[in-house]
């Protein structure tokens, strides 16, 4: 079956420890990007890659880094969270930034 | 930079309504417009896209059109049925200044009573 996996689902954690939301899809895409969704706000992009080894900023990146060194995967590092990061993340990918994008199940996140 | 902006919700229709949600953009090149609907609990999924002007893209009874002159991609269904309850997103593709960005609205929650 044709999926993005993220892992965990849920989190709640401390202000200052470091965190990793893991992200996979198992459909070869090319571009798979990290969303925040906040209440009001939609969905805003945090970082995207175009291929493996290729990374850029979206709208939203301070406070976050990925990398991207395999194809599949993708994941979302907080070095130090704050509680302004509280929110529910998206992981996301597609076989290029014009189509169609396959979104995870979400990563709701907690930082007290 | 780019900009995506959606009516304001939430909307409530009673079923067998007429569905209409508005989306307007800009965008510096040509981008391609999404609609994608959130389900309670789930992540988003692509109801419909178009990828030029002009092109409608239709889905479940869903279409929009993608209207360059007006800058606009309005989500209409002509009979809404409770099980379309859920929170909708317009979206645009585009690669200003050669990044290759995603923007999404806000969404706009529709509830379908019966």
């Amino acid at each position: 079956e044709a999926q993005v996996t993220q892992n965990p689902r849920y989190l709640i954690t401390v202000t200052g420890k470091k965190l990793t939301v893991t992200c996979s899809q198992n459909m070869n895409h090319e571009y798979m990007s990290w969303y925040r969704q906040d209440p009001g706000l939609g969905l805003r992009q945090i970082y995207y890659s175009m291929n493996v080894e290729v990374t850029d900023k979206g709208d939203v990146p301070e406070g976050y880094k990925v990398s991207r060194k395999e194809k599949r995967n993708f994941p979302l590092i907080l070095e130090s969270p704050s509680p302004n990061q509280t929110s529910l993340y998206f992981c996301a990918s597609s076989l290029s930034y014009f189509d169609e994008q396959y979104f995870g199940p979400g990563t709701r996140l907690t930082v007290t | 930079g780019n900009s995506v902006t959606q009516m304001e919700g939430p909307v409530t229709l009673s079923e067998e309504a007429f569905l209409t949600i508005n989306c307007t953009y800009t965008a510096t090149g040509y981008p391609s417009l999404f609609w994608y609907v959130q389900y309670p609990g789930e992540g988003l999924q692509l109801l419909l896209k178009a990828t030029k002007a002009d092109d409608k893209g239709s889905n479940k009874g869903f279409e929009a059109t993608y209207r360059k002159e007006t800058t606009s991609f309005h989500l209409e269904k002509g009979s809404v049925q409770v099980s379309d309850s859920a929170v909708y997103f317009c979206a645009l593709s585009d690669q200003p200044g050669g990044y290759q960005k995603v923007t999404f609205g806000t969404g706009t929650k529709l509830q379908v009573i019966p």
